[in-house]
């Protein structure tokens, strides 16, 4: 599975954008890029995912660079139930089935 | 739509028992995984099956084992616990498990091996 970096931890405000990075620069052209968070002593929860083109759905944008060696998941305005751990995966195509490949992930602590 | 839910929520066994996970994925989908969490290991993939077979399995020990039922339905077993077993339990579920369908997670079962 292509490698994922992010940084171990970032703080936010509540009401500002949350702008948390990764860098997959092994990435090969037909992986996914996929962001959960997990909240603890609960289950990952899905946020997005895209292959090219960036999208947006009613939790979060994502951005990805043209090369597609780094992306950033945008959270728009930032709660307190924001604060969580987020994972940024690159899910390997074909026969990799159902397998998730997670790393430490970001721990974004969002402020009053 | 109900979400991905694991019996039961927590589970105290001793060394050498053996324990059942269920997991009832969320209604039409046909792929099931499991995974491990624990403080020093993260997230780590155990097996995942589709259509009652195993189709790709992590590297786990034999102990570890699961099954699907014709309901998309999942169990999986862990035989002669380990201390080391102790860990979140967290089962996914979606349409067909390929690499662009996103799985979704329930909220696990805690296992404490004394």
């Amino acid at each position: 599975d292509a490698k994922t970096t992010q940084p171990p931890s970032m703080d936010c405000a509540e009401g500002r954008a949350a702008n948390l990075p990764c860098n997959h620069s092994t990435i090969s052209g037909n992986e996914y890029v996929y962001w959960y968070r997990q909240i603890h002593s609960q289950g990952p929860q899905y946020i997005i995912h895209g292959l090219k083109n960036n999208e947006t759905n009613e939790m979060a944008s994502l951005i990805i660079t043209e090369d597609r060696k780094s992306s950033t998941l945008i959270l728009p305005h930032a709660t307190l139930r924001d604060t969580a751990v987020y994972y940024c995966i690159v899910r390997v195509a074909g026969t990799s089935y159902g397998k998730l490949t997670f790393g430490q992930g970001t721990i974004l602590t969002v402020h009053p | 739509k109900a979400g991905v839910t694991q019996t039961p929520r927590y589970l105290i066994k001793t060394r050498g028992q053996q324990v059942t996970l269920s997991c009832s994925p969320i209604s039409g989908h046909r792929s099931v995984s499991w995974y491990q969490q624990t403080p020093g290991q993260g997230l780590q993939f155990l097996f995942e099956y589709f259509s009652e077979t195993q189709r790709n399995k992590g590297n786990f020990p034999g102990r570890f084992s699961g099954r699907q039922f014709s309901n998309s339905r999942s169990e999986m077993n862990v035989s002669t616990l380990e201390l080391g077993d102790s860990a979140l339990y967290l089962c996914a579920s979606s349409l067909l498990g390929t690499s662009n369908q996103p799985q979704h997670f329930g909220d696990g079962t805690r296992l404490s091996i004394l």
